[in-house]
């Protein structure tokens, strides 16, 4: 199977605009959780996608937003862009098998976000 | 905030030598995992332990999980320069429903040939 995809790779913004990162998950999986990182505050959730509907959601400002499809790919949208949203944005799949309380995440290669 | 601390931040070692890193939580949880990423690129799941369990092997990896004191450690035995890189623990809170994973700070390892 094909790993989880995530693009672009890189990206270079400037403040004020917005930007979309599409994440495409392991064939099968129907839960697609996005995280952020940065060398001050780590790895912070963001939000997760279940069969189209935001299931969990993070600490973050409504600037953050995403949305999932009926073929289980997800966006993430940043609006109005500042300095401090430059990071490393991560996409993770996984089957959500919970009666084995199992909840194994299988992460993208990232996008790169740098705001100017 | 990460609900995870791991210790040590930064852990130097040569080829062949053991390498332990800790992970303290706060709340109750599902599992704990632990993961490993190299510089710069997603992540990689390691290893699972649920809550009932106390220890876990994997190949080189040892788990420990004490859910009396919050805490896990991560034992890698005979290292590798291949195993330089960050690793994290991560905690699947009991609780909430579907996937909301809370990382630690993460232990950057380095494994010197």
């Amino acid at each position: 199977k094909a790993g989880v995809t995530q693009t672009p790779r890189y990206l270079i913004k400037t403040r004020g605009q917005q930007v979309t990162l599409s994440c495409s998950p392991i064939s099968g999986h129907r839960s697609v959780s996005w995280y952020q990182q940065t060398p001050g505050q780590g790895l912070q959730f963001l939000f997760e996608y279940f069969s189209e509907t935001q299931r969990n959601k993070g600490n973050f400002p409504g600037r953050f937003s995403g949305r999932q499809f009926s073929n289980s790919r997800s966006e993430m949208n940043v609006s109005t862009l500042e300095l401090g949203d430059s990071a490393l944005y991560l996409c993770a799949s996984s089957t959500d098998d919970r009666g084995l309380f199992k909840n194994i995440q299988y992460f993208g290669a990232g996008t790169r976000l740098s705001v100017l | 905030s990460q609900q995870g601390e791991e210790d040590p931040q930064a852990l130097s070692i040569q080829e062949g030598e053991n390498a332990t890193m800790n992970c303290s939580y706060k709340t109750s949880i599902n599992n704990l995992q632990w993961y490993r990423q190299n510089s710069g690129r997603g992540l990689v799941h390691l290893i699972l332990i649920r809550s009932n369990e106390r220890e876990k092997h994997s190949g080189r990896l040892r788990v420990t999980l004490d859910t009396s004191k919050k805490s896990s450690s991560l034992l890698i035995t005979a290292s590798r320069a291949a195993d330089t890189a960050s690793y994290f623990c991560a905690t699947d809170a009991w609780g909430t429903s579907g996937s909301r994973l809370t990382f630690g700070e993460g232990t950057q390892l380095t494994v010197n040939p």
